[in-house]
């Protein structure tokens, strides 16, 4: 069955801290893509990233960098220097039949 | 260039009441997508379309929710009569083919008294 692990519930840091949210999949699809989605206290949903399972290129994007690794059927974040505006709730997702597995989600708290 | 609009982005209304959430996608996706999200059971997949057709409405909680798309720009999720239970935030999102990612509206936040 398809899903999404996110074990973290809960992360807090401090101001520049580096910061790693974890998530782990599980799927029997062969091909499929794996999307991380940011929620800020506002509320919306921020798409982040997308990124297929046959590209296990780590991606970096200024301070967000991204692990993929299918031998663990896992796909890290990482957030280098936190800053407070980096605080919501991060969602891991999993593409299935057209639609969006999603994890739990981890709320990451960044303390100045 | 615009995204998913919805509204309301507030209602609050009384048990029994129906309540109607409407939302456009973004220009061009083929797919549309409502979620209901609560504490207590996260983000959940109520229905989506293709090509204004319902593809699969299995999270649909029961037969007084329903959902529409009479064109590709809009769509809307109904509940009738409502219940305290329904009080979420309900989402619409959109996405091209091919994977793209979903692109959501900012929510509707549902509270029934």
């Amino acid at each position: 069955a398809q899903k999404v692990t996110q074990a973290q519930t809960e992360i807090s840091v401090v101001e520049k801290e580096d910061v790693t949210l974890d998530c782990v999949y599980e799927t029997r699809d062969t091909t499929y893509y794996l999307f991380w989605y940011k929620q800020p206290p506002s509320g919306e949903l921020v798409f982040l990233i997308r990124r297929n399972s046959f590209d296990e290129q780590n991606e970096i994007s200024g301070r967000y960098s991204w692990n993929f690794q299918k031998s663990t059927s896992s796909f890290n974040f990482t957030i280098t220097a936190s800053q407070v505006v980096d605080s919501a709730v991060y969602f891991c997702a999993l593409s299935y039949m057209g639609k969006l597995i999603f994890g739990t989600g981890t709320r990451l708290q960044v303390f100045p | 260039d615009a995204g998913v609009i919805q509204s309301p982005r507030h209602e609050v209304t009384e048990m029994g009441q129906e309540v109607t959430l409407r939302c456009k996608p973004i220009s061009g996706h083929d797919y549309l997508f409502w979620y209901r999200q609560t504490m207590m059971r996260g983000l959940e997949l109520l229905i989506y379309f293709n090509n204004n057709v319902p593809i699969d409405d299995s999270g649909m909680p029961e037969d007084r929710f329903s959902a529409k798309m009479p064109n590709a720009s809009f769509s809307t999720l109904k509940i009738q009569p409502s219940e305290p239970r329904d009080s979420a935030v309900y989402f619409c999102a959109s996405r091209g083919s091919s994977n793209q990612p979903q692109h959501f509206g900012d929510g509707t936040r549902l509270s029934i008294l």
